[in-house]
C-alpha cells in the first residue's frame, strides 16, 4: 500500500484567507482524490486530480474555491480560498492502489480551523 | 446511483463484549466493500475488505462478509477491546478509479 503524508497537519486560518494543502505519496499513482470531513461527518468526495490534466469537481465544489493542481504522479495540493468558518473541516487526500485493485488509501488529514 | 447505510452510532461496549456494526449498501454491479477506521484525531485507516460475494475480510479480530443476497457487510469482532474505540466506516467502489461511497460513520466506545 501506498504511504502518503499531508501538510500542514493543522491550521487555524483567518477569514478570507487563503490554504494550500499538501499532499505526497511515496510512489506513482494515477489519480489522487481529495475529501472533506466536516465535524462529526462523513467524508465528502471534493474533486479526482489526474496527472496532466484539470481536476474533476463533485457537485457543490467550484474550482475558484477549492484550485488543485498535479504537477506530477506523486504529489497534489488544495488550496481553500477565501475561506469562511463554514470551511473548518478535516481535508483528506487518498490514492487508489496501484493496479486496480479498488482500495482507497488515505493520508492523515489536515484540521483546519477557520476563524 | 450507489449508497451506503450504516447504524447510527454511538455504540458503547464494555471490554470483551461482541460487537456488530450493520451496514448495507445499494449498488449496481459488483462493487469492491471496505471498512475503514479513523481513531481520535487521525486519518481513515483501511481495516478490511472484500471484493466479490461470499468474501470475508479479516484483520486485528475483525471480520466481515460480503453478502450479496441481503446487500450487506456487516463488521463484527468477538471480544473488543478499549483501544478499538474509533469512528467506523463502511464504503464501496465500483472499481476502475470510480467514486468510493461512505456510509455515516459509526462511533464505538469501549468502557474498561
Amino acid at each position: 500500500s501506498a504511504v502518503i503524508s499531508q501538510k500542514p497537519s493543522r491550521d487555524i486560518c483567518q477569514r478570507g484567507t487563503s490554504l494550500t494543502i499538501q499532499c505526497q505519496v511515496d510512489s506513482q499513482v494515477t489519480m489522487m482524490f481529495w475529501y472533506r470531513q466536516q465535524p462529526g461527518q462523513s467524508l465528502t468526495l471534493i474533486a479526482t486530480a489526474n496527472q496532466g490534466s484539470e481536476a474533476t469537481y463533485e457537485s457543490g465544489f467550484v474550482i475558484d474555491k477549492f484550485p488543485i493542481s498535479r504537477p506530477n504522479l506523486t504529489f497534489s495540493t488544495l488550496t481553500v480560498s477565501n475561506m469562511s468558518p463554514e470551511d473548518s473541516s478535516i481535508y483528506l487526500c487518498s490514492v487508489e492502489d496501484i493496479g486496480g485493485s479498488d482500495t482507497q488509501y488515505f493520508g492523515p488529514g489536515t484540521r483546519l480551523t477557520v476563524l | 446511483g450507489n449508497s451506503v447505510t450504516q447504524m447510527e452510532g454511538p455504540v458503547t461496549l464494555s471490554e470483551e463484549a461482541f460487537l456488530t456494526i450493520n451496514c448495507t449498501y445499494t449498488a449496481t454491479g459488483y462493487p469492491s466493500l471496505f471498512w475503514y477506521v479513523q481513531y481520535p484525531g487521525e486519518g481513515l485507516q483501511l481495516l478490511l475488505k472484500a471484493t466479490k460475494a461470499d468474501d470475508k475480510g479479516s484483520n486485528k479480530g475483525f471480520e466481515a462478509t460480503y453478502r450479496k443476497e441481503t446487500t450487506s457487510f456487516h463488521l463484527e469482532k468477538g471480544s473488543v477491546q478499549v483501544s478499538d474505540s474509533a469512528v467506523y466506516f463502511c464504503a464501496l467502489s465500483p472499481g476502475g478509479y470510480q467514486k468510493v461511497t461512505f456510509g455515516t460513520g459509526t462511533k464505538l466506545q469501549v468502557i474498561p
